[in-house]
């Protein structure tokens, strides 16, 4: 099993630009996760979607959107990136919300 | 103030020392977490507990719910345990289904 996969690991974008950073996870959970770490600031959520067909947004989910594609896959959209977008993305599943989640590798975004 | 306090920030420690890592939460929660992030960023879930005790190898987590605290005990700890160690609370007042995380101690083991 692969767990919980992310594309792509670095990604370099200008201000303005868009795009779209990939999640999936092969251990059949209901609920995935989007997370952002900044330095000093702890990992904090953007966007979760507790089961298949729904989404919620967390604690800091302004100027993102995300899109549950199917069980396995949670996509992260940034639609105009913006230098404060600049961090490292963590995606995470877990069996049910309450439980332990599992994480990807992360994606290390540059915005300039 | 934080919902999750975590100490110390930074932690140097000799090789086969006792550590300890404290996590302090003021908010109700239904369960509390301690993570692990390797210093090439992955990170790895160690416990996951809403009262008591439990242990895995060397990792030994507590939880005291009434004075909202919990540790991490590593014993005899290692070079390879050289990371950073995360609380993380789910149920907090402002998070309900969400976790909430500490900024994280820094543990660096000596030989």
């Amino acid at each position: 099993n692969a767990g919980v996969t992310q594309t792509p690991k670095f990604q370099v974008l200008k201000t303005g630009q868009s795009m779209t950073l990939q999640c999936a996870q092969d251990m059949n959970h209901n609920s995935m996760y989007w997370y952002r770490q900044d330095p000093g600031m702890g990992l904090r959520l953007i966007y979760y979607s507790a089961s298949e067909g729904t989404t919620d947004k967390g604690e800091v989910p302004n100027g993102y959107n995300v899109s549950r594609l199917n069980k396995r896959e949670f996509s992260l959209r940034l639609e105009s990136a913006a230098p404060s977008q600049t961090s490292v993305y963590f995606c995470a599943s877990s069996r049910d919300i309450p439980l332990e989640q599992y994480f990807g590798p992360g994606t290390r975004l540059t915005v300039t | 103030k934080n919902e999750v306090e975590q100490s110390p920030q930074n932690l140097t420690a000799q090789e086969g020392e006792f550590i300890t890592i404290n996590c302090s939460y003021s908010v109700g929660i239904s369960a509390l977490h301690w993570l692990q992030q390797h210093p090439g960023g992955g990170i790895v879930s160690l416990f996951m507990l809403s009262s008591g005790k439990k242990k895995h190898g060397r990792l030994i987590a507590t939880i005291n719910i009434q004075e909202k605290h919990s540790s991490l005990h590593i014993t005899a700890s290692h070079p390879r345990d050289s990371a950073v160690y995360i609380c993380a609370v789910l149920g907090g007042e402002t998070s309900g289904s969400r976790l909430t995380f500490g900024e994280g101690t820094q543990l660096t083991v000596n030989p």
